[in-house]
């Protein structure tokens, strides 16, 4: 069955620090990949996507993700994260199709 | 340009009640999607509709409707509610129904009593 799993539930980092959030998918093959970030009461905001080509993807507020395949992951990244980057982070992945599949969640809490 | 606007923002409802939740997608996008989001959860996806057709459901009890009109808007109604019906609403659009990203709204937050 097709599945996104984001192993960590919590996550705190200090201001400046660097941060990876970690997704794994299974999909019999390779799937449009998506991270959204939700702050508290909001929608979701994309923050980039993988359909193809280059496995590094850049996206906005300086965030970027790396498909492995080999791993069967897609990993976001930010080199300094900020106080405002505090929020929930989602991924998502989706077959070619209009049905996404998302992952529960990562919180991120950024100490000043 | 607007993006996916929802309404209403929130929504109190007790237990057997009816509810009607309104989406209107990007200008120019035919495709809208709804998602349930539980608290603690990622979003669940319920239907598709792709020029005033359901092209999906997802694993969601009759309960559960929703329609297109010929603007591309849509609704999701939803009768005889439970307490487990409580939870944010999504609505997202894209262009086409197919390799297209989904533009998300902002939500309706659903609480039944």
């Amino acid at each position: 069955a097709q599945s996104v799993t984001q192993p960590d539930i919590h996550i705190t980092v200090s201001e400046g620090a660097s941060l990876e959030l970690r997704c794994n998918y299974s999909y019999g093959a390779t799937p449009y990949l998506f991270w959204y970030v939700q702050s508290p009461g909001q929608g979701l905001q994309l923050l980039l996507k993988y359909f193809s080509g280059d496995t590094l993807v850049q996206g906005i507020k300086g965030f970027e993700a790396e498909f492995k395949r080999s791993q069967s992951s897609f990993n976001l990244r930010k080199p300094s994260v900020h106080w405002s980057d505090a929020a929930e982070y989602f991924c998502a992945g989706s077959g070619g199709t209009y049905k996404y599949i998302f992952g529960t969640g990562t919180r991120l809490k950024v100490l000043a | 340009d607007a993006g996916v606007t929802q309404s209403p923002t929130h929504l109190i409802k007790t237990r057997g009640q009816h509810v009607t939740l309104r989406c209107s997608p990007i200008s120019g996008h035919k495709s809208v999607s709804w998602y349930q989001q539980v608290l603690g959860q990622g979003p669940q996806f319920i239907f598709q509709y792709y020029e005033k057709e359901e092209r999906g459901r997802g694993n969601f009890p009759d309960r559960f409707s929703a329609r297109q009109f010929p603007n591309y808007s849509s609704e999701l109604n939803v009768n005889a509610l439970l307490l487990g019906d409580s939870a944010l609403y999504l609505c997202a659009s894209s262009f086409g129904v197919t390799y297209n990203e989904q533009f998300f709204g902002p939500g309706t937050r659903l609480t039944v009593l």
